[in-house]
């Protein structure tokens, strides 16, 4: 299975700041078939960019994703006080889908 | 827009079997690809397998190796809901449990937590 890993694991700024988060993959994700999910305590994750760099509906366009292959990146520009939580990368170009083990993004 | 809601008992003892139900609201359950995945307090996400119909009424499942053959999702059109088996359950089965749609996870139920505990 692909392996995934989040880096950093915490990561610590202000409002206004631009955060950069990084996904690496084990070996190529094919057709670039990877997500990024925001998660807030007590919710369910929100699915914030899939194939890498599209996003979802309605997702402001301060977040952005880039990559292929195996290093991918999620950029939130402008933090606001609402970004600040759990972001998750997901795999599901190959069986079994996999997901990265979160980066916490705080004040 | 298409809405979920699990369901299931919240507590199982240990070696029983988990049974849990994802109610779709706002389309028909045969358009899409469907999802459980799970999450234990406090930790991340794992995928537990994925349930998506080749016609009106057929569908193919594939899960997650890591459950050793003990899950088994199935549908019911007549309902517009799908179901997740989960066998010999032990404590480590102890997990919010989320249905989700699609390949990329784009709609989310809330989540139901069980709890395996005698």
């Amino acid at each position: 299975e692909i392996v995934l890993t989040q880096s950093p694991g915490t990561l610590s700024l202000s409002p206004g700041d631009s955060a950069t988060l990084s996904c690496r993959a084990s070996q190529s994700v094919n057709s670039n078939s990877l997500a990024w999910y925001q998660q807030k305590p007590g919710q369910a994750p929100r699915l914030l960019i899939y194939h890498a760099s599209t996003r979802a509906p309605g997702i402001p366009d301060t977040f952005s994703g880039s990559g292929s292959g195996t290093d991918f990146t999620l950029t939130i520009s402008r933090l606001e006080p609402g970004n600040f939580a759990v972001y998750y990368c997901h795999q599901y170009g190959s069986s079994p889908d996999t997901f990265g083990q979160g980066t916490k993004l705080e004040i | 827009q298409v809405q979920l809601q699990e369901s299931g008992p919240g507590l199982v003892k240990p070696s029983e079997t988990l049974s849990l139900t994802c109610s779709v609201s706002g389309g028909s359950i045969n358009r899409w690809c469907w999802n459980w995945i799970r999450q234990p307090a406090g930790k991340g996400l794992e995928w537990i397998g994925r349930l998506c119909f080749s016609g009106n009424a057929n569908y193919n499942a594939n899960y997650n190796p890591s459950l050793n053959s003990r899950v088994v999702m199935s549908a019911d059109t007549s309902k517009n809901q799908i179901s997740l088996i989960l066998r010999s359950l032990t404590a480590a089965d102890t997990a919010v449990y989320f249905c989700a749609t699609g390949n990329s996870f784009d709609f989310w139920g809330q989540g139901t937590l069980v709890t395996v505990s005698s």
